[in-house]
C-alpha cells in the first residue's frame, strides 16, 4: 500500500505568515488522485483541495496546493486565525487500500 | 444538498459485531458515486475501511477483509457497516462519506459516531 508521510507533524504560525506543509508518498501517485482535508476538533474532515491544486467550494484563495509524483504540498499565503486545524492528505490512486497521511496540526502562534 | 448521517450503538463488547447505518438524503445511492466507511482512531489516524459502489459492488481494505461487510437498503437509501469480532482496537469514530468516482475525493461526510469497544 502507499504510505503518505506528512511533515511536520505539528507546526505553529503567526498571523500573516506563509505556511507550507508537505505530503510524501512511498510510491508515485497521479496528481489527479491526491487530495487534502481540513479538520477542526469535534468536526468531520472537510474536503479542502482536490486533485492536488483545485480548491474545494468555499476555500479561501490564500490556500494553494501543488506537487507531482511522490511530493505534494499545501501552502497558505498568509496565515489567518481560522486556518488553525489539522490537515490530512489522501490518495486514491493505488487502491485498495485508499490511504491517508497522519496529518499536520497547524497552530496559531 | 447531500447529507449523510451515521447511527448505531455507541458501545460494543469485545468479540461481538459492530453494526452501523448511514442514511443518505439529497441523493440516491444507486444513482452514482461510491459510498464509504472511514474511521478515525483516538490519536486521529484515519483509516479507510471500504465502500459500496452505486452498482452494488464492494471493495474492502485488505487489513479488514475477513471481518468487514458493507451492504445497502436501496428502498431506504441507506448503507451499512458490519465489523465482526471487534476488539478494543476497533474503538474509533466512524464516518460514512461519498466518494467521487474515478479520482476518489470525499466531498461529503457524515458527522461521525464514536463507537467504544469495551466489556
Amino acid at each position: 500500500q502507499i504510505v503518505l508521510t506528512q511533515s511536520p507533524a505539528i507546526m505553529s504560525a503567526s498571523l500573516g505568515e506563509r505556511v507550507t506543509m508537505t505530503c510524501t508518498a512511498s510510491s508515485s501517485v497521479s496528481s489527479s488522485y491526491l487530495h487534502w482535508y481540513q479538520q477542526k476538533p469535534g468536526s468531520s474532515p472537510k474536503l479542502w483541495i482536490y486533485s492536488t491544486s483545485n480548491l474545494a467550494s468555499g476555500v479561501p484563495a490564500r490556500f494553494s496546493g501543488s506537487g507531482s509524483g511522490t511530493s505534494y504540498s499545501l501552502t497558505i499565503s498568509s496565515m489567518e486565525a481560522e486556518d488553525a486545524a489539522t490537515y490530512y492528505c489522501h490518495q486514491y490512486h493505488r487502491s485498495p487500500p485508499i490511504t491517508f497521511g497522519a496529518g499536520t496540526k497547524l497552530e496559531l502562534k | 444538498d447531500v447529507q449523510l448521517q451515521e447511527s448505531g450503538p455507541d458501545l460494543v463488547k469485545p468479540s461481538q459485531s459492530l453494526s452501523l447505518t448511514c442514511t443518505v438524503t439529497g441523493y440516491s445511492i444507486t444513482s452514482g458515486y461510491s459510498w464509504h466507511w472511514i474511521r478515525q482512531f483516538p490519536g486521529n489516524k484515519l483509516e479507510w475501511m471500504g465502500y459500496i459502489h452505486y452498482s452494488g459492488s464492494t471493495n474492502y481494505n485488505p487489513s479488514l477483509k475477513s471481518r468487514i461487510s458493507i451492504t445497502r437498503d436501496t428502498s431506504k437509501n441507506q448503507f451499512f457497516l458490519q465489523l465482526n469480532s471487534v476488539t478494543t482496537e476497533d474503538t474509533a469514530t466512524y464516518y460514512c462519506a461519498r466518494g467521487e468516482l474515478g479520482r476518489g475525493w470525499f466531498a461529503y461526510w457524515g458527522q461521525g459516531t464514536l463507537v467504544t469497544v469495551s466489556a
